[in-house]
């Protein structure tokens, strides 16, 4: 089965801190996705990675970097939280070209800025 | 318009009853569809995995297809409280695992 985790289930955090969100997969996938979930707008695309120190930027990239140094794991780094970061951030990995792919997800970070 | 138009709900049905969840989209490109369940303060699940047109059945559930009306079903017989979530519907134009577009999502509570 694939296994997807993240660091932490629940984070309260000051506006302005420095937050790292990370996620780690053990079945080799070459993708990772970083979304987040908010009631009345479903899941949207902050970035992607398709292999090792690649990144691409999702649909809503601002106020978020990420790092990938090694294929299993992916973090989210928000440099400077903000009150409307508060949300859901789900991480997804998936792998590329072995027949029915699809994405499979994290138990999900809850977010609360204050 | 959305990418992916979904009714967020939420839908209440009785323990036992047949429930009919589903998606409209506009890009004619997309082969590959999904349905995701969420459990509250869970991430999503993966149910269902369709290609192209057709009917997909899984025990109580059957992932419906129809590419010329740009629409699709997830149908779940005998629900159960159990069944209770919120399901996300999800499409791609390719088999690469990436460029996924999700619906918002529909919560469903089914009543004992």
């Amino acid at each position: 089965d694939v296994k997807v985790t993240q660091s932490s289930r629940y984070l309260v955090k000051r506006t302005g801190e420095k937050v790292f969100l990370e996620c780690v997969q053990d079945m080799d996938h070459e993708n990772m996705f970083w979304y987040r979930q908010d009631p009345g707008l479903g899941l949207r695309l902050i970035y992607f990675s398709y292999d090792v120190k690649m990144k691409e930027k999702g649909d809503i990239p601002e106020g978020y970097s990420v790092s990938r140094e090694k294929k299993e794991r992916f973090s989210l780094i928000l440099e400077s939280a903000s009150t409307n970061q508060t949300s859901m951030y789900l991480c997804a990995s998936s792998s590329t070209g072995t027949g029915q792919e699809t994405q499979y997800f994290g138990p999900g970070t809850r977010l609360l800025v204050l | 318009q959305k990418e992916v138009e979904q009714d967020p709900g939420p839908l209440s049905v009785p323990e036992g009853a047949i429930v009919s969840l589903n998606c409209t989209y506009s890009n004619s490109a997309f082969q590959y569809f999904m349905w995701y369940r969420q459990y509250s303060r869970k991430g999503p699940e993966l149910l269902m995995y369709t290609y192209s047109s057709g009917n997909k059945e899984d025990g109580r559930f059957t992932a419906q297809v129809d590419k010329s009306s740009k629409y699709i079903s997830l149908f779940i017989r005998d629900s159960q409280p159990s069944d209770s979530a919120t399901y996300l519907c999800a499409m791609s134009g390719d088999n690469y695992g990436q460029n996924f577009v999700f619906g918002p999502g529909t919560r469903l509570s089914v009543l004992p």
